[in-house]
């Protein structure tokens, strides 16, 4: 079955820094690849995702890149925000399974004003 | 509003003594999912349901149950709790048709401590 691992488990930007979050998978199939950000005591939401015939997609200051022959990909946060800090979790699916989704297992950002 | 909503939000019980947790969408999703997240584990898929009268194991079934009745409904039942099964736990429905958003919606979550 899948698996996925994130890097790294902590970190730590000043304001106004960029941070960067990676992840590898080990299913050559996964063709969905969504980031959920989790705030304490909230729920897992949905920030970007991106699909395999894709190689990066951008929201603002959020952005994502897939790099599928290497099975890695990664999300970029530019101009960080302490708003920004909370979990973040990487996550890989074969669509046609029904969004079976499996997850890293997150990475906790603290942006330090 | 759509939403996933899941009952309780908190509970505490004791080993041995069966539960059920709710879980109900409004947005016609056929598929949903029930996950516990464990500090360092992350989020761990329990069992899926791709729709009515159809459940899967996902990755961390052992002392589990699910029932798929109706669309709207997905209850998670421990028949015999153990601490090991104490856990945020999280409902998460989605739809995989072509053309629907991939996104998996969340409920609030569920706070089990086993005694």
């Amino acid at each position: 079955g899948e698996n996925v691992e994130q890097h790294p488990s902590t970190l730590s930007v000043q304001e106004g820094d960029s941070a960067v979050i990676k992840c590898t998978y080990s299913d050559s199939a996964s063709n969905y690849f969504p980031w959920y950000k989790q705030e304490l005591g909230k729920r897992p939401q949905l920030i970007i995702d991106i699909r395999s015939n894709v190689g990066e997609k951008k929201d603002q200051r959020i952005a994502v890149t897939l790099n599928k022959t290497a099975k890695h990909f990664s999300l970029h946060i530019t101009e960080t925000q302490p708003e920004d800090s909370a979990v973040y979790f990487c996550a890989a699916s074969w669509r046609e399974y029904g969004n079976k989704l499996v997850f890293g297992a997150g990475t906790i950002l603290r942006v330090k004003s | 509003e759509a939403q996933v909503t899941q009952n309780p939000r908190y509970l505490i019980t004791v080993t041995g003594k069966k539960l059920t947790v709710t879980c109900s969408q409004n947005m016609n999703h056929e598929y949903m999912s029930w996950y516990r997240q464990d500090p360092g584990l992350g989020l761990r898929q329990i069992y899926y349901s791709m729709n009515v009268e159809v459940t899967d194991k996902g990755d961390v079934p052992e002392g589990y149950k699910v029932s798929r009745k109706e669309k709207r409904n997905f209850p998670l039942i421990l028949e015999s709790p153990s601490p090991n099964q104490t856990s945020l736990y999280f409902c998460a429905s989605s739809s995989p048709l072509a053309g629907s958003s991939y996104e998996q919606y969340f409920g609030p979550g569920t706070r089990l401590t086993v005694t």
